[in-house]
This record gives structure tokens, C-alpha cells and sequence, in this order.
């Protein structure tokens, strides 16, 4: 079984700075992805990221970079330069292709003026 | 990337009608689909699992009879709440992949907020 852990209910941040979301995970498949989603008010999830578990460099894509531990089965969410718009929940998820998606209960992000 | 759409994206019904949901993959093809639940103030609940021309699979405690699963093309999955009740109100979501693949996202579509009166 799979198991995904975000152990921080909400974050603030201020505009500019940069934020660091946690997350862990816990599996005994030898290969995994783990995801990041945004999840805004209006609902819709929107991918960030993806690390795969056998991937040597961390994932990055724009301000979005993936602090992947594999050792410590962490894989945190750095947003750097943080906007308004990044004002939302944010989903650590594990899974990917046919298999099945398991998520995180979320860290709410408001970024503050 | 890919996208997936839904419809309807809001769906307001009397208890003990039925509501159709449908999810399309627009320009990829999905041998696979997911149907996700969530609450208000909670994560995604995997619902059941949509193989194109075959049986759905479905998560423990989700009622297949309740929840009815067609997934008749490569491109088109619909999730029918049957006799629908107010403790059936939540956001409906769905997510699609355009292959088998461990490093392939799964697209999400922009859900189906669902309230049953």
C-alpha cells in the first residue's frame, strides 16, 4: 500500500520569499512517480511536478523545484518567488500512468502582500 | 499537456434523481480513467478505476450499483450517480492518462460540483 503524508494543514508566506511544502511517503514499490497538484478555490487540479523515483537530478519546472530525499522518502515542494496566484491547496500524490493516484490531505498556501 | 474536460461543472438535483457525469480526454487517447470524490476540506478519494470496454474497478466501501461506471470509448468515460441523495453532495473529479507508464501524469479534468437537495 501507499501512503502520503503532508504534515502542515496551512503555510503563509510572503510575496517574493521562497516556501518549502513538506511531504512524505512510504511504499514498497521499487518504482514510483510522485506528483505535486495545485488545487485552487475554482477546483480544478493542476500538475506542478513530477520526481520519478529512479530519476538522478531533482525535478524543476519554472518556479517549482522537487527537494527529492529518497533515503528519507521525502520529496518537498520549493516554490520560489512566491505570487498571490499561488494562493491555493496544495496535493503531494504518488502514483501515475494506469496505477492508481494517492494523495496527501493538502497544505493550504495563502501568500500574504 | 493533455487535456480533460467534464461536464456538467455544476449540477444541482431533487434526492432520487440520477446524474450523469461525463469525462473526456480532448486530445489523447485514455485506455484508463479514474473517478475521484472530494469533501469539503478533504483530499481525493479514488472512487473506482475505468478500463475501456471492460468493467469498472471499484475502491472498498464505494457501491457500484450506486455509482455506475461506462467507459465505452478511448476517449469518454461517464460516472452516473443513480438515486442520487444529499449525502451524495460532493465535487466529482476525474483523471485520464494517455499511457501505461510509472512517469506519465495523469491529467485531471475540472471536476463536477455535485448538490443534491
Amino acid at each position: 500500500a501507499q501512503k502520503i503524508t503532508q504534515t502542515q494543514p496551512g503555510m503563509f508566506v510572503q510575496e517574493k520569499e521562497a516556501v518549502t511544502l513538506d511531504c512524505t511517503y512510504d511504499t514498497s514499490d521499487p518504482s514510483y512517480g510522485l506528483f505535486w497538484y495545485k488545487q485552487p478555490s475554482s477546483g480544478e487540479m493542476i500538475f506542478l511536478i513530477y520526481q520519478g523515483s529512479y530519476d538522478q537530478q531533482n525535478a524543476t519546472e519554472g518556479r517549482y523545484s522537487l527537494n527529492f530525499q529518497k533515503a528519507r522518502k521525502s520529496a518537498n515542494l520549493v516554490i520560489s518567488a512566491s505570487q498571490l496566484g499561488d494562493s491555493a491547496m496544495y496535493f503531494c500524490a504518488m502514483g501515475g500512468g494506469y496505477q492508481k493516484v494517492t494523495f496527501g490531505i493538502g497544505t493550504k498556501l495563502q501568500v500574504i502582500p | 499537456g493533455a487535456v480533460v474536460s467534464q461536464h456538467p461543472s455544476w449540477v444541482i438535483c431533487k434526492s432520487g434523481t440520477s446524474v450523469k457525469i461525463e469525462c473526456r480526454s480532448l486530445d489523447f487517447q485514455a485506455t484508463t480513467m479514474f473517478w475521484y470524490r472530494q469533501f469539503p476540506k478533504q483530499s481525493l478519494m479514488l472512487m473506482a478505476t475505468s478500463n475501456e470496454g471492460s468493467k469498472a474497478t471499484y475502491e472498498q466501501g464505494v457501491e457500484k450499483d450506486k455509482f455506475l461506471i461506462n467507459h465505452a470509448s478511448l476517449t469518454l468515460s461517464t460516472l452516473t450517480v443513480t438515486s442520487a441523495h444529499p449525502e451524495d453532495s460532493s465535487f466529482y473529479i476525474c483523471s485520464a492518462s494517455g499511457s501505461g507508464g510509472v512517469r506519465e501524469t495523469q491529467y485531471f479534468g475540472p471536476g463536477t460540483r455535485l448538490l443534491v437537495l
